[in-house]
C-alpha cells in the first residue's frame, strides 16, 4: 500500500541553525501539506502547497519557514533559523484529487533545537 | 483555537463491546469531518470521513455520526480489539473555501481496549 515517507525520523540541532526535513509523498498525489504537533498539544496545520506553490499557510508559518519541491518526488519543510520553540514532531500528509479529500500523514520527523 | 473539540481525554473499554469517541465544533462552516488513529511514535492514520451532506458514514467496524444541529460527530467501533488502542482524533475543515486543505484537530482521545 502507498505510504508518505519522512527523513529523517528524529534531528537534533542547535537553536540559530536551518534544517531541512523531507517527505516523499504517495505519487499520485497532488496536494502536500506540513503539519507539528508539541509535546501534549494539538496537531497543528502549518501550510499547504499546490501546483508548485504555497496555497494556504497559519501563522505559524513566518518568514524562518519555507517548503519546496524540488523534483517530482520529494517535498521539503526549511526552516531558517531554529529556536527552541520549534522543537516538535513535523508530520508530512499528502492527498489525491480524485474528490475524496483525506489526507494520509507520513510517520513524522521529530525535531530537537538545543 | 478551540474550534475541534474532544472533550473525553481518554476511554477504556472491553474487548468485544462497543467504542463510542466523541467530538463537538464551534465553527459552522465546517463541512468535512474526519476521525484519524495514531500509535505512539507514528503519524495519524485515516480511518473514515463524512461529508456535511450525510450524516452517517460507516465502513466495516467504524461508523461514524454526525449532528450537524448539534455541532457533534461521533465515531463508533464494534467490537472494539485490543488492536484500537491508540489515540484517536477528529479533524475538520471547511470545504468552501481556499482553506479546504487545512485540517483542524480536536486534542484526542485515548482508548485502552482491555481483554
Amino acid at each position: 500500500e502507498p505510504e508518505v515517507t519522512q527523513t529523517p525520523s528524529h534531528q537534533v540541532t542547535q537553536m540559530g541553525q536551518e534544517v531541512i526535513l523531507r517527505c516523499v509523498p504517495i505519487s499520485n498525489h497532488l496536494y502536500f501539506y506540513w503539519y507539528r504537533q508539541i509535546l501534549g498539544q494539538k496537531v497543528e496545520f502549518l501550510v499547504s502547497f499546490y501546483n508548485n506553490e504555497i496555497s494556504e499557510k497559519s501563522e505559524i508559518f513566518d518568514d524562518q519557514f519555507s517548503v519546496e519541491r524540488p523534483d517530482g518526488s520529494n517535498f521539503t519543510l526549511k526552516i531558517r533559523s531554529t529556536k527552541l520553540e520549534d522543537s516538535a514532531m513535523y508530520f508530512c500528509a499528502s492527498s489525491a484529487d480524485n474528490g475524496f479529500y483525506e489526507q494520509y500523514f507520513g510517520p513524522g520527523t521529530r525535531l530537537t533545537v538545543t | 483555537d478551540q474550534q475541534v473539540k474532544q472533550n473525553s481525554p481518554s476511554l477504556s473499554v472491553q474487548e468485544g463491546r462497543i467504542s463510542i469517541l466523541n467530538c463537538d465544533y464551534t465553527n459552522s462552516m465546517f463541512d468535512y469531518f474526519l476521525w484519524y488513529k495514531k500509535y505512539p511514535a507514528e503519524g495519524p492514520t485515516f480511518l473514515i470521513s463524512i461529508s456535511s451532506i450525510k450524516d452517517k458514514n460507516e465502513d466495516g467496524r467504524f461508523t461514524v455520526f454526525l449532528n450537524k444541529s448539534a455541532k457533534h460527530l461521533s465515531l463508533h467501533i464494534v467490537p472494539s480489539q485490543p488492536g484500537d488502542s491508540a489515540v484517536y482524533f477528529c479533524a475538520a475543515s471547511d470545504m468552501t473555501t481556499d482553506s479546504w486543505g487545512k485540517l483542524q484537530f480536536g486534542a484526542g482521545t485515548q482508548v485502552v481496549v482491555t481483554p
